[in-house]
């Protein structure tokens, strides 16, 4: 079965960087796409970006494109990292499956707090 | 627009058929997606493409499309569909994907 495994909750200090790991399981990985959504505390989801499972191109959200990398650490493993972090980054972070280049993400990740605090 | 906009909150009798709608200008050329998230948990893939449902998803769940608004139904609605609801869809300007502010429903 399709499994999204995400790395456990983080604690930052503002300024600091944050990688977040997705290991996936059950599919072909070079036949989708690996998306982030976070969701800050009581708000809605916001995309952060994309990773091709085919040839890892990427595409950002202009919010964040110039703090954000996405990257296949393994043949099945998708990594988020975000720097120069601030306390509006605190969120949980979701890695989800997505159907192509649509806006349909079939699996998501157990989800990912990050906190950002001093 | 890139924007999706969606009411912050819907009420539903027990058994009852709700309608939860999403607008935007890319719903004229794009079909929404629609997620269920209850708290603490993960979104929920419903409802994709031209009302399409996931393995799993009861079919009491359809979708529909009108110009720029997209509409997620729920037919003899259940006490366990008390969630969050959330559309999306790609966009042409911008970001290329792009979620609605999100929908709580209610079951009384």
């Amino acid at each position: 079965q399709v499994q999204l495994v995400q790395s456990g909750a983080e604690v930052k200090k503002p300024g600091a960087s944050v990688k977040v790991s997705c290991k996936t399981s059950g599919y072909i990985f070079t036949s989708y796409a690996i998306s982030w959504v976070r969701q800050a505390p009581g708000q809605g989801l916001e995309w952060m970006g994309w990773i091709s499972g085919y040839n890892g191109n990427t595409k950002y959200a202009q919010k964040v494109q110039d703090r954000v990398t996405m990257t296949i650490d393994t043949s099945t493993t998708v990594s988020l990292e975000l720097r120069s972090l601030r306390s509006d980054d605190t969120a949980v972070y979701f890695c989800a499956r997505g159907m192509g280049t649509t806006a349909d993400f079939d699996y998501w990740g157990q989800g990912t707090l990050v906190t950002v605090s001093s | 627009s890139s924007e999706l906009t969606q009411d912050p909150a819907v009420s539903v009798a027990l058994g009852q058929t709700v309608r939860i709608t999403c607008q935007g200008d890319s719903l004229r050329s794009q079909y929404a997606s629609w997620y269920q998230q209850k708290t603490g948990q993960a979104p929920v893939l419903v409802i994709y493409g031209k009302n399409k449902r996931p393995s799993g998803i009861p079919d009491r769940f359809s979708g529909s499309s009108s110009g720029t608004t997209a509409s997620l139904i729920i037919s003899e609605t259940q006490a366990e569909d008390a969630a969050d609801y959330y559309c999306s869809s790609r966009v042409t300007s911008g970001d290329p994907v792009v979620f609605g502010g999100g929908t709580r429903l209610t079951v009384l």
